[in-house]
This record gives structure tokens, sequence and C-alpha cells, in this order.
């Protein structure tokens, strides 16, 4: 079946570190594929997706790149700030459904 | 701002006592979405609604029913809560799926 596997957290990082939290997934087709952010006691926000091959979703610094051959959506970031401490979930969409994987808690320290 | 609303922020109930959390939405989407998330996990899809098609997961208990009576409201009933359904619940609505959800900022639900 459809499922996203995302690299283990907490992931703790100093300011202006650079950021990569890894995700592949299992998908029959093309699936789209997200990132989402979850801040401590809210809902999800959409942080970037991709919709087909070789796309490159990109906000706020952040950066994924849709890699079939690898069945890959890597997140990335150049730079991180305090503020983006938070936990990030990698979701691909299937047949109407947004499937999330295991979400990664990000801790950035000044 | 179009929005997805989800009231209250923060719900108490008793064991076995029926709650109902609500969810409305100025975005127009078709399609509602009804989430459990517990602590530290992934959003676990309860069910949705396509319209006023009603899709509900198979794993999902007989104890939890949604209604949605019109385009923007969605509602999520639990006839009878136990200690485990305690959990942030979210709502999330969709156009196009493949251009992703809106989320409500959930309804965290305590059971005393």
């Amino acid at each position: 079946g459809n499922s996203v596997t995302q690299m283990e957290g907490p992931v703790t990082l100093s300011e202006e570190a650079f950021l990569t939290i890894n995700c592949t997934y299992t998908a029959t087709g093309y699936p789209s594929l997200f990132w989402y952010v979850q801040y401590p006691g809210e809902g999800l926000q959409l942080l970037l997706k991709a919709t087909k091959a070789d796309d490159k979703g990109s906000n706020k610094g952040f950066e994924a790149t849709y890699r079939k051959e690898t069945t890959s959506f890597h997140l990335e970031k150049g730079s991180v700030q305090v503020s983006d401490s938070a936990v990030y979930f990698c979701a691909l969409s299937k047949s109407g459904k947004v499937i999330f994987g295991p979400g990664t808690s990000l801790s950035v320290i000044p | 701002d179009a929005m997805v609303i989800q009231n209250p922020r923060y719900q108490v109930t008793q064991f076995g006592k029926p709650v109902t959390l609500s969810c409305s939405q100025t975005l127009n989407h078709n399609v509602m979405y009804w989430y459990q998330q517990k602590s530290s996990q992934a959003p676990k899809l309860l069910f949705h609604y396509y319209d006023k098609d009603f899709n509900n997961e198979a794993d999902t208990p007989d104890n939890f029913q949604s209604r949605r009576p019109n385009t923007s409201f969605c509602f999520l009933d639990i006839r009878s809560p136990g200690l485990g359904d305690a959990a942030m619940y979210l709502c999330a609505t969709s156009s196009r799926v493949p251009y992703g959800y809106t989320f409500g900022s959930g309804t965290r639900l305590t059971v005393v």
C-alpha cells in the first residue's frame, strides 16, 4: 500500500546550521508530495508541495525535490532559525487522500 | 481571510458522555476531512466527505460519527468517549487534493 517513511527524530541543530530531513515514499503511479509543519499546540500548515517528478517545492527558505528514481522528497534548509523549531511531516496524496509520515521533531537552539 | 475554524480549541468531556466537535470553512472546498492525532504521532484519517458523500476509513471505530449539514460545516460526534480517545482532532478541507489540504488549528480533547 501507500506509505511514507521519515528519518527519526528528534533533531537538534544550532542556529544557522544546515537542515536535511529525509523522506521516502511507497506508492503506485505518481502521487503528489508535501511537507507540512506543525508548531506546538497548532494544526498542520502546508510548507511546500510538488506534484510531478523533478518538481522543486520551496517556501520560507525550505526546499524539497520530487525524485521519482529514488522515491524521495527530502526537506532542506540552508540556515535554520530558532523559529523553525516544530514537527515536520512528509506526506503524499493518492486516490483522494493524504497519507502522512510519522513526523520529525526539530529543535533549533541559539 | 478564508480559513478553516475549529471550535472549541480545548474540550474536556467525561468518560462515556457524548461530545461533538465542530469545523467550519469559508473556502467553499467540497472535501472535508477529520483526523485524529495522538501525542507524537502522525495524523490518522477517520473519515471524509466528498460533497455529501461520506467515506469512512475501515479501521475507524463505530464510536466515531460525522455529519455535514452543508458545505461550510462538518461535525465529529464521539458517542461514548473512552480514555483512549483523548487526542488532538484536526479538520481539513480540500478542493483539489494534489494541491494539499488546509487545516484548522485543531481541538484538543481530554477525557476525564
